[in-house]
């Protein structure tokens, strides 16, 4: 089992709607989750972290940790043309300083 | 968010060359710095991580004479290629890390733009 799993997609939605994109993971030493988006063949850029359980918004983005589970998520409310890219989840153990570990990435594509 | 660049942004070479990819940390000095491959469609794989001065800790099945990392200041962190083959033909995307502020803190890594490499 891989340390953290994510529907690669691809994910095709109408323009406005609500997008659900969830990561799970299997090491418990996880501690700080991260998103990030990726446009094509570019860097990836940080969306939103969070360290403890629960959500965290941020604009039209929502962050959702349940640690019990294992199970993270990110809700895009009234999605937009210019969100089509590749969302990818990312995690990292209590230390500041430990790798990032990352999900598969799943591609958006929000339709006009 | 802290500015990181690479160059160049895109390398074609024949096969058997040599060739190095440069990363900076433009505002910021950056004490580790990470190396990642990614293949189409594919997640980031960590290649190697490097503190400024000391060697690069490679992941397991990276070759470390093969990639060679050097991190000789706190802004530069150069991956060198070496003997590139068609199979090497990749987007690499450096990332950098400042020093952390507290232990329990998140330390967050900005990313470059990636460079991408074609080997003919």
């Amino acid at each position: 089992q891989k340390e953290v799993e994510q529907d690669p997609g691809p994910l095709s939605v109408p323009e406005g709607a609500i997008v659900s994109l969830n990561c799970t993971y299997s090491n418990s030493a996880f501690q700080y989750f991260m998103w990030y988006r990726q446009y094509s063949r570019k860097g990836p850029e940080l969306l939103m972290y969070t360290y403890s359980s629960g959500n965290k918004e941020d604009g039209r983005f929502t962050a959702q940790v349940d640690k019990s589970s294992k199970y993270i998520s990110l809700f895009i409310r009234d999605s937009q043309p210019s969100d089509s890219a590749t969302y990818l989840c990312a995690m990292a153990g209590w230390a500041g300083n430990t790798p990032l570990v990352f999900g598969k990435g799943t591609r958006l594509s929000v339709i006009a | 968010g802290a500015v990181v660049s690479q160059h160049p942004s895109r390398v074609i070479c024949k096969s058997g060359t040599s060739v190095k990819i440069e990363c900076r940390s433009l505002d910021f000095q950056a004490t580790t710095m990470f190396w990642y491959r990614q293949f189409p469609k594919q997640s980031l794989m960590l290649m190697a991580t490097s503190n400024e001065g000391s060697k690069a800790t490679y992941e397991q099945g990276v070759e470390k004479d093969k990639f060679l990392i050097n991190h000789a200041s706190l802004t530069l962190s150069t991956l060198t290629v070496t003997s590139a083959h068609p199979e090497d033909s990749s987007f690499y995307i450096c990332s950098a890390r400042g020093a952390a502020v507290a232990e329990s803190s998140y330390n967050e890594q900005f990313f470059g733009p990636g460079t991408r490499l074609t080997v003919l």
